[in-house]
């Protein structure tokens, strides 16, 4: 069955340093990967897409990767701030289809 | 206003009670969904529709239903509510090709006692 996989239910850092998400995926062959941010009680929002023949793909001090061949996508965040505390969550497209999402990951930037 | 407008933001009721959630968005889009957030848990589809002419069942669909009153609105009814369906109930849409992701509402809590 289709399974997705996000790093450690939490993940701390030290402002200033590059936190660093993964996001894994088995049976499944996705056309798009989706990254989305979510803070608490609230909708989940939408940060970068990236394709299947795109291997990075950069807005800000975001960077997404994509490796197809290793069914997986980092999310790296540089410079972290507190501001960029929240849960990060990985969705998988099918051409045209409908979004599955992972369980998230949840950063806190310590200052 | 919110691209996308989700009433009631809460709501208690009580084991038995059909309640409505509702849905409504300023987006164009053709394609809205309902998902369920528990906890510590991700986002699992309950319903989805593609066009006002199209209705889904997702992967937790049982114990719901949906209407797709327009291409704007999209509701989601709980028939006879059960206490574990105590969650957070998020609304969305997208364009076709998913290219700008999804637009979520904020979301309706509701706590079935």
């Amino acid at each position: 069955s289709q399974k997705i996989e996000q790093n450690s239910e939490a993940l701390n850092i030290q402002e200033g340093k590059t936190a660093t998400l993964t996001c894994n995926y088995t049976n499944y062959s996705p056309a798009y990967l989706q990254w989305y941010r979510q803070d608490p009680g609230r909708g989940p929002v939408f940060l970068l897409l990236i394709r299947e023949n795109e291997k990075e793909k950069r807005k800000e001090r975001l960077k997404v990767t994509f490796d197809t061949t290793l069914k997986q996508s980092l999310f790296h965040i540089t410079a972290s701030q507190p501001a960029d505390s929240a849960t990060y969550l990985c969705a998988l497209v099918p051409n045209a289809g409908k979004s599955t999402f992972g369980d998230g990951t949840t950063l806190t930037v310590k200052p | 206003d919110a691209d996308v407008t989700q009433t009631p933001r809460n709501r208690i009721t009580k084991t038995g009670k059909r309640i409505m959630l509702e849905c409504s968005q300023t987006k164009g889009h053709d394609r809205m969904y309902w998902y369920r957030q528990d906890p510590g848990l991700g986002l699992r589809l309950i319903y989805y529709s593609f066009d006002v002419k199209d209705i889904n069942k997702g992967e937790i669909s049982d114990g719901y239903s949906v209407s797709r009153q327009a291409q704007a609105k999209f509701s989601l009814s709980l028939e006879s509510a059960i206490p574990n369906q105590t969650a957070l109930y998020f609304c969305a849409t997208s364009e076709k090709q998913g290219l700008y992701g999804y637009t979520f509402g904020s979301g309706t809590r509701l706590t079935v006692v």
